[in-house]
């Protein structure tokens, strides 16, 4: 079966760069989505297919997918950008979340 | 706006069923599908299957799991049943794009606890 993997955590610096990867076989040649989910609150779809943002979805959030890393990155990250993230593909009528990975503005 | 209500919490015995209802509005119910995702206690997303005219389910949850939906009142249901402990979760549906498959609006979120 398909698997997802994901850093445990990430840290950045309020201001700085944070880049999230999603590692999976081949995972360049899938549609990729990241969602943001702060505790206590149900997730928020921050891109979808690879690099795509919803409305409402500030710029600072983008995305890509090569190879077999997919990338949510947020620039000048912000104290509100704390949240667990996750990516989510699906493959072969089976869709499968990454495991998550914390993401601390410090 | 596009809006999906989930039903109340809910408290379980192991060995019974569960139902939980998600109602849609804000957009043509018919042109999207539902996705159903559970989160445990301090755990990751685990998808449990979706229903877009058609059902499918996760592996795991085959034979205990029953999505439908009533397009007459733009409602989604997930039935669980012989549930378990390890079935205590925070279950979510959300609507799904049928292309791509992307949850672009989530409920609310229903706990259901399982325990003796």
């Amino acid at each position: 079966s398909y698997e997802l993997t994901q850093p445990l955590s990430v840290s950045v610096a309020l201001g700085q760069t944070a880049r999230i990867t999603c590692g999976g076989n081949h995972i360049g040649g899938k549609n990729v989505h990241w969602y943001q989910q702060r505790p206590g609150q149900a997730p928020v779809l921050v891109i979808y297919r690879d690099s795509n943002r919803p409305s409402g979805i500030p710029e600072r959030f983008s995305g890509s997918n090569s190879g077999n890393t997919a990338t949510l990155t947020i620039s000048r990250a912000q104290g509100g950008d704390e949240a667990e993230y996750y990516c989510h593909v699906w493959d072969t009528y089976t869709e499968i979340f990454g495991p998550g990975t914390r993401v601390t503005v410090l | 706006q596009v809006q999906l209500v989930q039903s109340g919490a809910e408290v379980k015995k192991p060995g019974a069923s569960v139902r939980v209802s998600c109602k849609a509005s804000g957009y043509t119910f018919t042109n999207y599908g539902i996705g159903w995702v559970r989160q445990a206690p301090g755990q990751g997303l685990e998808w449990m299957g979706w229903i877009n005219g058609i059902a499918n389910y996760a592996q795991k949850l085959q034979g205990r799991v029953t999505m439908t939906t009533d397009t007459s009142t733009s409602t989604a249901y997930m039935d669980l049943r012989s549930l378990r402990s390890d079935d205590t979760a925070v279950y979510y549906c959300a609507r799904q794009e049928r292309v791509s498959a992307a949850h672009d609006y989530w409920g609310q979120g229903t706990l259901v606890t399982v325990s003796s």
